[in-house]
């Protein structure tokens, strides 16, 4: 299986800010990368994926970037709606795998 | 636009078997694959398995022993069994579609999420 790890795991950050989440697989996932928003009590909502292909509706402070091995989601001027926990997923080999999430929290 | 509504049993004990329902509105059926995900607290999310409208599955192997998917064209409705429930299996069940018509694919509408206890 290949392994997703998320880093940092969780992160305190102010409306405003900028915030990266990086994605690390444990072998090539050649662009096959998505990444979701979960808000407590709800399903897991698509915001990218192939890395930085922005799903329909999601804002462009949102984006994705990355190649091989390595990915990042940024957020570009964090929002009060944006505090959630994100997901990263390859979808290159299955079984598909998630990363841990990282949980990003009003400082 | 899609909606999926899902639906089943919510507390089973150890040994039951867990079956749960996806019903797909408002979109295409045929020609997706149809993926069940769960999310525990320790284990977070873990794909489980999907399905195409032809009945084609992908399981995932830690699944492989225990799971059975079924989809029913008529109602555009596919399904998931799973057997021999632990209290591991504790967990909220989504059903989710594949973005793209193939496996290899996000997964772009999600159901609600049905939580599944398994006590005694």
């Amino acid at each position: 299986d290949i392994q997703m790890t998320q880093s940092p795991s969780s992160l305190s950050a102010s409306v405003g800010d900028r915030v990266t989440i990086t994605c690390r697989a444990s072998q090539a996932v050649p662009n096959s990368l998505a990444w979701y928003q979960q808000q407590p009590g709800n399903a897991p909502k698509l915001l990218l994926f192939s890395p930085s292909r922005l799903e329909a509706g999601v804002p462009s402070r949102f984006s994705g970037s990355g190649s091989g091995t390595d990915y990042t989601l940024t957020i570009s001027g964090l929002q009060p709606e944006d505090f959630a926990t994100y997901y990263c997923q390859q979808y290159y080999s299955t079984p598909w795998t998630f990363g841990q999430g990282t949980k990003v929290e009003i400082k | 636009q899609v909606q999926v509504e899902q639906w089943g049993a919510g507390l089973l004990k150890p040994a039951e078997t867990l079956s749960l329902t996806c019903a797909v509105t408002g979109g295409s059926f045929s020609g997706y694959w149809w993926t069940w995900i769960r999310q525990t607290p320790r284990q977070g999310l873990e794909w489980i398995g999907e399905i195409n409208h032809s009945g084609s599955t992908k399981y995932s192997p830690s699944f492989r022993s225990r799971v059975t998917m079924s989809v029913d064209t008529s109602k555009n409705q596919f399904s998931l069994n799973l057997t021999s429930l632990t209290a591991a299996d504790t967990a909220i069940y989504y059903c989710a579609r594949s973005k793209w018509q193939q496996p290899s694919s996000p997964k772009d509408y999600w159901g609600r999420g049905t939580l599944v206890t398994v006590s005694s």
